[in-house]
């Protein structure tokens, strides 16, 4: 069975700090893709960035980067340079069953709340 | 507006009614995802659409949930007799395969979610 672990409730960071959220996965899949999506109080979902198994570099999109660590089977995003608007739930996810680019399931962790502090 | 769009933005009813909600996809995309958030928790995924076709089902989907696309554009998600327990936010999402390496190709554009109270 496919499973995405976040093992932290809640972060903290300060205002123009980095910061890392841990999410790790499980999966027999040899082809798979890892999200991190992003979810404010509004509710909203945001697309983040996106690292496919197969993919050598590490994702990296703005401020935000992918730590692609397939043997340990982690993902850990990365956001540098912290705003105070990045304070929200952010989810990491898998995708399985890749077919013509897409992916029939797409497998959420539990989040982690991060909180930015000025 | 070409996002995606879920109506009704919010239902109450009671326990033991039906409900039936609609996604309406952006209109190039031929994937439609549905999945079911309860408060503090990641969404979970129920089923899958390749254009009409549902490919994919998650166990949380029991009989008294149904989904359909009857023509590959818009879809809807029934929920019979329903319990105390379906009270959540249902989100809906589409995309459109792409070949490439882009992030964002592999985006899913999730819509804002009809949130479901049954008393």
């Amino acid at each position: 069975a496919q499973k995405i672990t976040q093992t932290q409730p809640g972060m903290f960071v300060q205002e123009k700090e980095a910061v890392t959220l841990d999410c790790t996965y499980d999966t027999s899949d040899q082809s798979y893709g890892l999200f991190w999506y992003k979810q404010p109080s509004s509710g909203e979902m945001i697309f983040l960035i996106y690292q496919g198994s197969y993919d050598e570099q590490n994702a990296t999109e703005g401020r935000y980067s992918l730590n692609f660590q397939k043997a340990r089977k982690s993902a850990n995003l990365v956001i540098s340079a912290s705003q105070l608007g990045d304070s929200a739930m952010y989810f990491c996810a898998m995708g399985q069953g890749k077919n013509s680019g897409g992916y029939q399931k797409v497998t959420f962790g539990t989040g982690t709340k991060l909180q930015v502090i000025p | 507006d070409t996002g995606v769009s879920q109506d009704p933005r919010h239902k109450i009813t009671k326990r033991g009614q039906n409900v039936t909600f609609r996604c309406d996809p952006i209109s190039e995309h031929n994937r439609l995802y549905w999945y079911r958030q309860t408060l503090g928790q990641g969404p979970e995924f129920l089923t899958y659409f390749q254009n009409e076709a549902q490919l994919e089902k998650s166990r949380l989907l029991s009989d008294r949930f149904s989904a359909e696309r009857p023509k590959g554009s818009f879809s809807t998600l029934e929920i019979q007799r329903t319990e105390q327990g379906d009270s959540a936010m249902y989100l809906c999402a589409s995309n459109t395969p792409r070949q490439g390496t882009k992030s964002s190709y592999n985006e899913q554009f999730f819509g804002p979610g009809t949130r479901l109270t049954v008393l």
